[in-house]
């Protein structure tokens, strides 16, 4: 596609509720990336997926935060019993290489969480 | 300490003049440096990146990079209203954090016409 896409572009849940985040990089691109950005801060890693290679997840805040990607393609991030703090702009980018300097950004996806 | 940090804001200019955006960061071994712009409500946007110490030019944005002191700044000239926007610094390490990019909280900058 021409840029990543993610969807939904808003999601209000219940505490208490699982939700599942989607994104679909730029055709082509290797490398994923998630990021958290809670209001008037900056972008916090959460997950890398860097083509066939181990996932780095050392930045998932917990264990209800999982994320998945098959191949090259789509990725879902999901978020288990959400809480109050789980409240954020959910971003997604992907680089044409691992490590490839220019991550382009998805519009991502607002969470709110009753 | 944080990995990365920006002067606090908000920044406000008036059109015309030069904007200058500060960051620090602390680890020795980072390789790569980026400034990214968010418009409100918007996602990030690479406006600049640099590598070496020194400076780097682009139309209107100057990056400049000091490896020895830690700091990386974002200098605007000839500021518009259309810069208007919260101006994120990003870090890459090297090593096995390669890919992932540490962010500052972010300048806010508001050009006043």
């Amino acid at each position: 596609g021409a840029g990543v896409s993610q969807s939904p572009s808003n999601k209000v849940t219940e505490k208490g509720k699982d939700v599942e985040l989607r994104c679909d990089p730029i055709s082509g691109h290797t490398a994923l990336y998630w990021y958290r950005q809670r209001l008037g801060q900056g972008l916090e890693f959460l997950i890398y997926f860097q083509g066939n290679s181990a996932p780095d997840k050392s930045g998932l805040p917990s264990d209800r935060f999982s994320a998945e990607r098959t191949g090259e393609s789509v990725s879902t991030l999901t978020i288990q019993r959400t809480q109050q703090e789980d409240s954020a702009v959910y971003l997604c980018a992907s680089s044409l290489l691992p490590g490839a300097d220019t991550q382009y950004f998805g519009p991502g996806t607002r969470l709110t969480v009753l | 300490q944080k990995e990365v940090e920006q002067n606090s804001g908000p920044l406000s200019v008036p059109e015309g003049a030069i904007a200058s955006l500060n960051c620090t960061y602390s680890d020795r071994g980072s390789q790569s440096f980026f400034w990214y712009r968010q418009y409100s409500g918007k996602s990030p946007e690479l406006i600049m990146s640099i590598y070496s110490n020194g400076d780097k030019e682009d139309g209107r944005f100057t990056a400049q990079l000091n490896k020895a002191s830690q700091y990386v700044s974002l200098l605007i000239r000839d500021s518009q209203p259309s810069d208007s926007a919260t101006y994120l610094c990003a870090v890459k390490k090297g090593g096995s954090t390669l890919g992932r990019l540490y962010f500052g909280r972010g300048t806010q900058l508001t050009v006043w016409p």
